[in-house]
């Protein structure tokens, strides 16, 4: 199985910050990668897709890029309505794998 | 519009068994492949099964297989999980989620419903 790993595990930032956030599988998974973002209460949100790719809807401050085993989210400037927590998922094989998730907070 | 609506949630003995469904709407139901994904309380999101859009294929996480059942029926655009020896480790709120095209990768998911298992 691929693990999935995510660093840091909580960040505590600013409005205006710029955030990102890292994630390592244990094996390489070309670009099968996705970022969720995902606020209390509320179903899992889809950002990024194909390690680089921004879903539809989506607001351009985020971004992600890396290939392989290393992958990253960078949120250029956080808004409010960003503090939430983030999963990467790989999608390389059976069974698809989460990240432990980074919780995005307030200073 | 997408729409992914749970059902068959509840309290549940350990040891018991449920079936959880997934009514969708707004797209072409069999053409995609769906997902279900799980979060125990105050956890991260675990993938449990997976089936492909003409039910061809299933894909079971170690910890359901052998218990967890994924099926689909498209005429009635639903999506289903049978689960039985249920334990506590089970207890979570359940996603219905749509894969994305040739890709297995979520881009619509459904509210959540809980199964509780406890005596």
């Amino acid at each position: 199985d691929i693990q999935m790993t995510q660093s840091p595990s909580s960040v505590s930032a600013s409005v205006g910050d710029r955030v990102t956030i890292t994630c390592r599988a244990s094996q390489g998974i070309n670009t099968w990668l996705a970022w969720y973002q995902q606020k209390p209460g509320k179903a899992p949100k889809l950002l990024i897709y194909g390690a680089s790719s921004l879903q539809s809807g989506v607001p351009s401050r985020f971004s992600g890029s890396g290939s392989g085993t290393d992958f990253t989210l960078t949120i250029s400037s956080l808004q409010p309505e960003d503090f939430a927590t983030y999963y990467c998922q790989q999608a390389n094989s059976f069974p698809l794998t989460f990240g432990p998730g980074t919780k995005v907070d307030f200073k | 519009e997408v729409q992914l609506l749970e059902s068959g949630g509840g309290l549940v003995q350990p040891g018991g068994s449920l079936r959880l469904s997934c009514v969708a709407s707004g797209f072409s139901f069999s053409s995609y492949d769906m997902t279900w994904v799980r979060q125990s309380p105050g956890k991260g999101l675990e993938w449990v099964s997976a089936i492909s859009g003409s039910g061809a294929n299933t894909y079971y996480a170690d910890s359901v297989r052998g218990r967890f059942v994924i099926s689909r029926d498209n005429p009635k655009s639903t999506l289903s999980l049978q689960m039985s020896g249920l334990t506590a480790e089970d207890t979570a709120l359940y996603y219905c989620a749509k894969e994305m095209s040739q890709l297995w990768l979520t881009d619509y998911w459904g509210q959540g419903i809980l199964v509780t298992v406890s005596s």
